[in-house]
């Protein structure tokens, strides 16, 4: 299968600064990414669909000035957490995938936060 | 809205023993895909199996293997000889025309030596 990979791995901050978490399709071109929040022993949860060249689609309920999402080519895409808070502490997680109907979405290994 | 739902939060199964974890979903759509992912304790989500609606014969990946009935929408997943490395928590998953991946509520499943 494709190869997605995330940096960091983990992050620990403090309350108030911000977060960039990277996303990255290494062996294909990835039109469509999408961002995933993750709580324990639970599953995922959609945040947005960011599509190459243009703004992110945010599900409802998740706050577009607080989770800044740039997709700026067709292998990197980045989400932001803004003036992070405790309760923004999770397992983030990206996915690729070509945007093709169906197409299958590969996952990258996901990014613990956690802020203080 | 399309829903996914594993009604099993656990199950356990004997190593080299064969284990079927179930699900069901509920949409309106003609065209879809449905996959099996598994994530074990290192939280990396891995693709184990997918089938695409329009086709009738079930998906099969080596010890993997689906029971797709189309008109019960239900979508299982069978581990055949069980190993120690598939304990692990697996979400069924749903596609359409959005795009959009949709999750089960996921099973943990124990493999006991």
């Amino acid at each position: 299968g494709a190869v997605v990979s995330q940096h960091p791995s983990r992050v620990i901050c403090k309350s108030g600064t911000s977060v960039k978490i990277e996303c990255r399709s290494l062996d294909f071109q990835a039109t469509t990414m999408f961002w995933y929040r993750q709580f324990p022993k639970q599953s995922l949860m959609l945040m947005a669909t960011s599509n190459e060249g243009s703004k992110a689609t945010y599900e409802q309920g998740v706050e577009k000035d607080k989770f800044l999402i740039n997709h700026a080519s067709l292998t990197l895409s980045t989400l932001t957490v803004t003036s992070a808070h405790p309760e923004d502490s999770s397992f983030y997680i990206c996915s690729a995938s070509s945007g093709l109907e169906g197409e299958t979405q590969y996952f990258g290994p996901g990014t613990r936060l956690l802020v203080l | 809205a399309q829903t996914v739902t594993q009604s099993q939060p656990e199950m356990s199964v004997q190593e080299a023993e064969t284990v079927t974890l179930s699900c069901t979903y509920d949409t309106s759509e003609s065209d879809y895909y449905l996959f099996w992912y598994k994530q074990p304790p290192s939280r990396q989500m891995i693709l184990v199996i997918r089938q695409e609606a329009y086709k009738q014969q079930n998906a099969t990946e080596n010890r993997f293997s689906v029971n797709f009935q189309k008109a019960a929408k239900s979508f299982s997943l069978k581990i055949s000889d069980s190993q120690l490395g598939d304990a692990a928590m697996y979400f069924c998953a749903y596609t359409g025309n959005t795009g959009k991946l949709i999750f089960g509520q996921g099973t943990t499943l124990q493999v006991k030596p």
